[in-house]
């Protein structure tokens, strides 16, 4: 049974630049959110997709947009690259059925903007 | 927005000792989650708490859902190396979202 997986593992893209980032949730899983964790913080959550449709967000600027497929995996988009952008970005799934709380990661995306 | 602030920052222990972290909150939870990541992963499921005042065990883990359900702790018994990591602290909003929120994270390091 595979885990969440995300593409790339490593990005490098320089200010104003725009990156998709791709994740497929765990296999029953059907609600994907997106976290940035810059280092030696915590992941700060940026939202969360559920059924296609964005369902909650955080406190992050429009330049932040995503998408969920019908088979249930998510990408994140981000326009405009800033340098504090450089971040670890991880992508959780869980289960609405099953109150959702539990939410298991994905190893990361480690994005650089230069 | 809430804030989750975990205590000690970081810690220096001997293998085989217990160690104790702990995580408060300015706002309630219902449900409490102690993850840990490893460097260059991302962060593992550890134990979800889901009643105050329960107390959960995972191996030499054990965490404990506060009564005031503003805090949480975490102990791990008989410290080994691969113990080390940072230990995060996590709660979903309480509006029926599954926005979590994560604390500041404990950085525990394992001497030998």
């Amino acid at each position: 049974d595979a885990g969440v997986t995300q593409s790339p593992t490593h990005l490098i893209k320089t200010r104003g630049q725009q990156v998709t980032l791709r994740c497929s949730p765990k296999s029953g899983h059907d609600t994907v959110s997106w976290y940035q964790q810059a280092l030696g913080q915590g992941p700060q959550f940026i939202f969360q997709y559920y059924e296609e449709e964005e369902r909650q967000r955080g406190n992050f600027p429009d330049r932040f947009s995503g998408h969920q497929y019908p088979n249930y995996s998510s990408e994140l988009n981000v326009n405009a690259l800033l340098l504090g952008d450089s971040a670890l970005y991880l992508c959780a799934s869980s289960r609405i059925r099953t109150g959702g709380n539990e939410q298991f990661f994905g190893p990361g995306t480690r994005l650089t903007v230069l | 927005g809430q804030q989750l602030n975990q205590s000690p920052q970081s810690m220096f222990i001997q293998e085989g000792e217990d160690v104790s972290m702990n995580c408060t909150s300015s706002s309630i939870f219902n449900t409490w989650l102690w993850y840990k990541q490893e460097p260059g992963e991302g962060p593992v499921l550890l134990i979800a708490l889901y009643k105050a005042g329960e107390l959960t065990s995972n191996g030499r883990l054990t965490a404990q859902f506060g009564i005031t359900r503003k805090d949480s702790f975490l102990n791990i018994s008989a410290s080994i190396p691969s113990d080390v990591g940072i230990y995060f602290c996590a709660g979903p909003d309480m509006g029926g979202y599954q926005k979590v929120t994560f604390g500041t994270g404990t950085k525990l390091q394992v001497i030998p």
